[in-house]
């Protein structure tokens, strides 16, 4: 158990709607890092943030947003979903900003299903 | 932000020790090396870091050499369990604000 909870495990939607991921992150831990890996595929980066604010973006699509709490919890919202957008979504915590010796500890995920 | 390039499959039976390489040619000297490993539906798990010559824990070994432009993930006597996916990772220079980037990884395939 790495200590990141990601709630729901598992969502099943229609195309066009929107869903909210929720993530919390390791006691202490002050980076969020959010991923996206659909079948087969590499882990894709979307965003990072640190202490409530944005610090790095990877390949996020436009119709994606997401945000950190002040208790440091975050959330991703997916809205106009469409079938590719079927994938796991994770979430990681590290006690920094991700440089140097600062380790990502990953949540279990939620298993997207678009129909 | 050092690119990181992997072999992307490898197979080995039980028992043998497994090297997976890494290459990280533009590695930056600030920069950590970090492993992680992937099994399927799971978040990927800390494995093992280091920053120059070797690290042992109580799960692997990482070998670097001098010039920190490849290291080596060492596990001993794989087992079936080990089947996963290992990813190598190279950290951006502490006064940037890139975080730490997964690639493709190294798919293991370990067989009785």
């Amino acid at each position: 158990d790495s200590g990141v909870t990601q709630t729901p495990k598992h969502l099943i939607t229609a195309t066009g709607q929107r869903v909210t991921l929720r993530c919390s992150p390791r006691s202490g831990d002050l980076s969020v890092y959010w991923y996206q890996q659909s079948l087969d595929q590499g882990l894709q980066f979307l965003i990072q943030y640190y202490n409530g604010e944005e610090r790095a973006k990877g390949n996020i699509l436009e119709r994606f947003s997401a945000q950190q709490f002040p208790d440091l919890h975050s959330e991703l919202n997916l809205s106009s979903l469409e079938l590719g957008d079927s994938a796991l979504y994770f979430c990681a915590s590290s006690p920094m900003g991700g440089a140097g010796e600062d380790t990502q500890y990953f949540g279990p995920g939620t298993r997207l299903t678009v129909l | 932000l050092a690119k990181t390039t992997q072999p992307i499959s490898m197979d080995s039976y039980e028992g043998q020790e497994v090297n997976i390489t890494c290459s990280h040619n533009n590695i930056a000297t600030n920069d950590y090396i970090t492993w992680y490993q992937q099994f399927p539906s799971q978040g990927p798990r800390f494995i093992i870091q280091g920053y120059k010559t070797k690290v042992t824990n109580e799960v692997a070994s990482l070998f670097i050499p001098a010039d920190r432009k490849s290291s080596t993930l060492s596990l001993p006597r794989v087992s079936l369990s080990d089947t996963a996916v290992y990813y190598c990772l190279v950290g951006a220079p502490p006064s940037g604000n890139t975080p730490l980037v997964f690639g493709k990884g190294t798919r293991l395939s370990v067989i009785a």
